[in-house]
């Protein structure tokens, strides 16, 4: 199995641009989590999918930032407009649900840059 | 709610001593709790989980972890510590109720291993 796969792997981008996160999880995991990371705060979940709906997005820090699952292969993550406090690296991590017992996959992430 | 808690942010050791990383939880129900390793520049990877079976957990690279209901704790050890252990590693909890396989994870301790 390829693993998680994560797009683009780095991305530079100026202040108040759109940018565009890319997951696609492992084949048959029903479940897909979005993670930041950074060295001030840590490792946060912004939300969380389970067979392609959004169960939690309180992690979400504010209304510049959405999440889809269109389908079971694919999800994005959106900032828009970006601002350089969204620097960090971003995870996309998926797991199969079988009762709490789930080991989570993670992706190798994307580091995202704002200047 | 779940939490786990990380006693030290930085751990040092000498080359070929004892590692010990620790971690507490907290849950109102029996816990599945997880350590995960991640190498600079990578995603989070499983070293080990406890799932109500044994006890002891051994994982992989000669890490280990003992849970103790009694004192609420889940430490990883390793009897001597390899220039390759280098790497921060979370501590994750979750449970039966948790929601479609989410994890609450730890602050992350960095572990650093001297010549």
């Amino acid at each position: 199995d390829a693993g998680v796969i994560q797009s683009p792997r780095h991305e530079v981008t100026e202040m108040g641009q759109e940018v565009t996160l890319r997951c696609k999880p492992i084949s048959g995991h029903n479940s897909l989590f979005w993670y930041r990371q950074t060295m001030m705060r840590g490792l946060e979940l912004l939300i969380y999918f389970n067979n392609n709906v959004p169960i939690d997005d309180s992690g979400m820090p504010e209304d510049r930032f959405s999440a889809k699952m269109p389908n079971a292969s694919f999800s994005t993550l959106k900032i828009q407009p970006s601002e350089p406090r969204d620097s960090a690296v971003y995870f996309c991590a998926s797991s199969f649900t079988s009762g709490g017992t789930d080991t989570q996959y993670f992706g190798p992430g994307t580091r995202l840059t704002v200047l | 709610a779940q939490s786990v808690t990380q006693l030290g942010s930085h751990v040092s050791v000498s080359e070929g001593a004892l590692v010990l990383l620790r971690c507490n939880y907290s849950s109102s129900v029996p816990p599945y709790l997880f350590w995960y390793v991640q190498y600079p520049n990578q995603g989070l990877q499983l070293l080990l989980k406890y799932t109500s079976a044994a006890t002891l957990v051994k994982g992989i690279n000669g890490f280990e972890a003992e849970f103790k209901k009694s004192e609420t704790s889940f430490h990883l050890t390793k009897p001597s510590a390899h220039m390759s252990d280098a790497a921060e590693y979370f501590c994750a909890v979750s449970d039966l109720s948790t929601n479609a396989g989410k994890s609450t994870f730890g602050d992350g301790t960095t572990l650093t291993v001297k010549p």
